[in-house]
């Protein structure tokens, strides 16, 4: 199984760029969810999903959208980059509502 | 108010040596679960160990017990016999409600470096 896939795994936006960040789960996971992680601030939760169609705000919303039309994708859209914005980038998912979250490799976003 | 707090932001420990890293949590909720999670220089995140608020004994897995106090909110990582392999970022986390469904916050992580 490849578990949960992130593309890219390196970026490099303008500001002002619009991007999405990929991520699909292949275990048929219900909940999945976005962190961004910057130093000394640990991870932070954007977005989350709970199954197709349903979406809900984390700590650090403000500049990303989601929507899950499918059990297997979650994507992640900057749809107008800032610096601010520079991080990496989680994408992790469990199977119901509890037990531990499976991370993705991470993709590392760099807004110039 | 942070609701995760490791309060150390870098420990040493030699090989062999026993560690225990520190976390304290803060929720009104009466079901909840702590994990903890390492993160290595290559950067995935790798989860060890988890303790729900109802577990009578304190979790263990391996090298890598957890320290449950609930009384005094704390879930302490102790890691036995450390490894050079050990050298690494360590998050704890706590699974609380939010809007209805269960989020994990994450603490601001120790890092950890395991010396011969």
């Amino acid at each position: 199984n490849a578990g949960v896939t992130q593309t890219p795994k390196f970026q490099v936006l303008k500001t002002g760029q619009s991007m999405t960040l990929q991520c699909a789960q292949d275990m048929n996971h219900e909940y999945m969810s976005w962190y961004r992680q910057d130093p000394g601030m640990g991870l932070r939760l954007i977005h989350y999903s709970v199954g197709a169609g349903i979406t809900d705000q984390g700590e650090v919303p403000n500049g990303y959208n989601v929507s899950r039309s499918t059990t297997e994708d979650f994507p992640l859209r900057l749809l107008s980059a800032a610096p601010s914005q520079t991080s990496v980038y989680f994408c992790a998912s469990r199977p119901g509502d509890t037990g531990e979250l499976f991370f993705g490799e991470g993709s590392r976003l760099t807004v110039l | 108010a942070q609701k995760i707090t490791q309060t150390q932001p870098g420990m040493f420990v030699q090989e062999k040596e026993a560690v225990t890293l520190d976390c304290t949590y803060d929720t009104s909720d009466q079901s909840y679960g702590l994990f903890w999670y390492k993160q290595p220089s290559s950067g995935e995140m790798i989860f060890l160990i988890y303790q729900g608020s109802y577990d009578e004994q304190n979790a263990t897995e391996g090298r890598y017990s957890l320290n449950f106090q609930k009384a005094r909110k704390s879930a302490n990582l102790v890691i036995s016999a450390s490894q050079l392999g050990d050298s690494a970022m360590y998050f704890c986390a706590m699974r609380e409600l939010h809007s209805g469904y269960s989020t994990l916050t994450f603490g601001k992580g120790t890092m950890l470096l395991v010396s011969p």
